[in-house]
């Protein structure tokens, strides 16, 4: 079964770190377009993060210089690190595959809730 | 970069068919692929629609996407209503860098 579990999520306070996984099952990470998405309390889906096959990254403008997308090969895992950690930074974060660029994005983790507060 | 405008709700009764706009405000609707995704109280986001109007093994045929570059806008049309229909639908295209936009949500009330 082709599946992504996401990890890592939890309370952090301001100016922290948090490092997400997201464990793949049924498909190689290496081979497909990875992307994280998130989703702040009551509010709508934002783009965060992509890694292409080929190894680029890519970042939006609101979490530049402080996220790093990232995966394990030998554990066919994806991760988000995540510095500089701001309150608006609260959400749950999604993982999701592509298997091109503009491919369908199918399937989608679950979802891993981080929350950033004193 | 360009924005996709979505209403923030429509409403329909079951059985009856309803039409969910996104529109692009610059540059072509027709230029990048439209996505759509559907995501129920509590759960994950699911894709209803990828490339404009292909459906994803598994999504039912209610479901139909399409392109309409008169108003510069896509549309994802679901027939037939089911109250499990009843969700969050957000549409997605791709900027110049082709990296994702989305649409600021949908909120389908089957009543």
């Amino acid at each position: 079964e082709v599946q992504l579990v996401e990890s890592g999520g939890g309370l952090v306070q301001p100016g922290g770190s948090l490092r997400l996984s997201c464990a793949a099952s049924g498909f190689t990470v290496s081979s497909n377009y990875m992307s994280w998405v998130r989703q702040a309390p009551g509010k709508g889906l934002e783009w965060v993060s992509v890694i292409y096959s080929g190894g680029s990254t890519y970042y939006a403008d609101s979490v530049k210089g402080r996220f790093t997308i990232s995966r394990d090969n030998s554990k066919n895992t994806l991760y988000l690190q995540m510095n500089s950690l701001r309150a608006e930074d609260t959400a749950v974060y999604y993982c999701a595959r592509s298997r091109w660029i503009f491919g369908v994005a199918q399937p989608w983790g679950q979802g891993t809730l981080v929350t950033v507060s004193s | 970069n360009f924005m996709l405008t979505q209403p923030h709700s429509v409403s329909e009764s079951p059985g009856k068919t309803v039409t969910i706009s996104c529109t692009r405000s610059s540059g072509s609707i027709a230029s990048n692929y439209v996505q759509w995704y559907q995501q129920r109280p509590g759960s994950a986001p699911t894709t209803v629609i990828y490339e404009d109007n292909q459906r994803p093994s598994g999504v039912p045929d209610r479901f139909s996407g399409s392109i309409d570059s008169s108003s510069n806008s896509a549309s994802l049309t679901i027939s037939g209503l089911k109250t499990e229909d009843e969700a969050d639908y957000y549409c997605q295209s791709y900027d110049s860098s082709n990296h994702w936009v989305f649409g600021g949500g949908t909120k389908l009330t089957v009543l």
